[in-house]
């Protein structure tokens, strides 16, 4: 079966602008959670959408925010970019929420630059 | 907060044992393990549950110390496919985020 599709795989945006990830999970599955991942950070958990509603939200600035759609297809968007934003952002597709015993399956990311 | 691992680099010889440990400061009801080969995604290695034994996977295994708020993941006879970065990722409650710790780098030589 396919895989955790992330698009686009690699962006480059300006301070100030915005942007929009997309993640396509698993057939299936109906849980996506976001990270952010850095050099020496590990994986930054950024939320979590069940169902088309957001169960769990990390620590980000309200510029970082997500939706789902009835398909289960996940976006994030990221306003105003600072030059701190840049990283690797993952999804991770699971059947159920993520904890409840199960495991995650995570995309290729979008590599992000902000110059 | 972040889970701490421990050691954050380690590099063994093909053959030798390796333990990589993750502490958290709060009351865990689960830990999680993945492993990411460079440039590519995270990999699920298991998931140890509050009260649960501890697991293991071919020669990859994980204990769970609900009293210490530790886990640690034990690689014996390591094989140069074992070269990653490992992840532990913890809940302090169930359904709760998932927060992962800074990632322990492996490298397997010759």
């Amino acid at each position: 079966k396919a895989g955790v599709t992330q698009t686009p795989r690699y962006l480059i945006k300006t301070r100030g602008q915005q942007v929009t990830l997309s993640c396509s999970p698993i057939s299936g599955h109906r849980s996506v959670s976001w990270y952010q991942q850095t050099p020496g950070q590990g994986l930054q958990f950024l939320f979590e959408y069940f169902s088309e509603t957001q169960r769990n939200k990390g620590n980000f600035p309200g510029r970082f925010s997500g939706r789902q759609f009835s398909n289960s297809r996940s976006e994030m968007n990221v306003s105003t970019l600072e030059l701190g934003d840049s990283a690797l952002y993952l999804c991770a597709s699971s059947l159920v929420p993520t904890g409840m015993n199960t495991e995650a399956f995570f995309g290729q990311g979008t590599r992000l630059t902000v110059v | 907060q972040q889970p701490v691992q421990s050691p954050q680099a380690v590099i063994l010889r093909e053959g030798e044992d390796a333990v990589i440990n993750c502490s958290s400061s709060k009351a865990l009801y689960s830990v999680h393990w993945y492993r990411q080969k460079h440039g590519e995604a995270p990999v699920f290695l298991m998931i140890l549950l509050k009260g649960g034994e501890q697991k293991g996977h071919e020669k990859i295994s994980a204990s769970f110390n609900e009293k210490k708020q530790q886990s640690s993941l034990y690689l014996t006879a390591s094989q140069l496919s074992y070269s990653g970065t490992y992840f532990c990722g913890t809940e302090d409650g169930a359904g709760n985020m998932l927060t992962f710790g800074g990632g322990t780098r492996l490298m397997v030589k010759p």
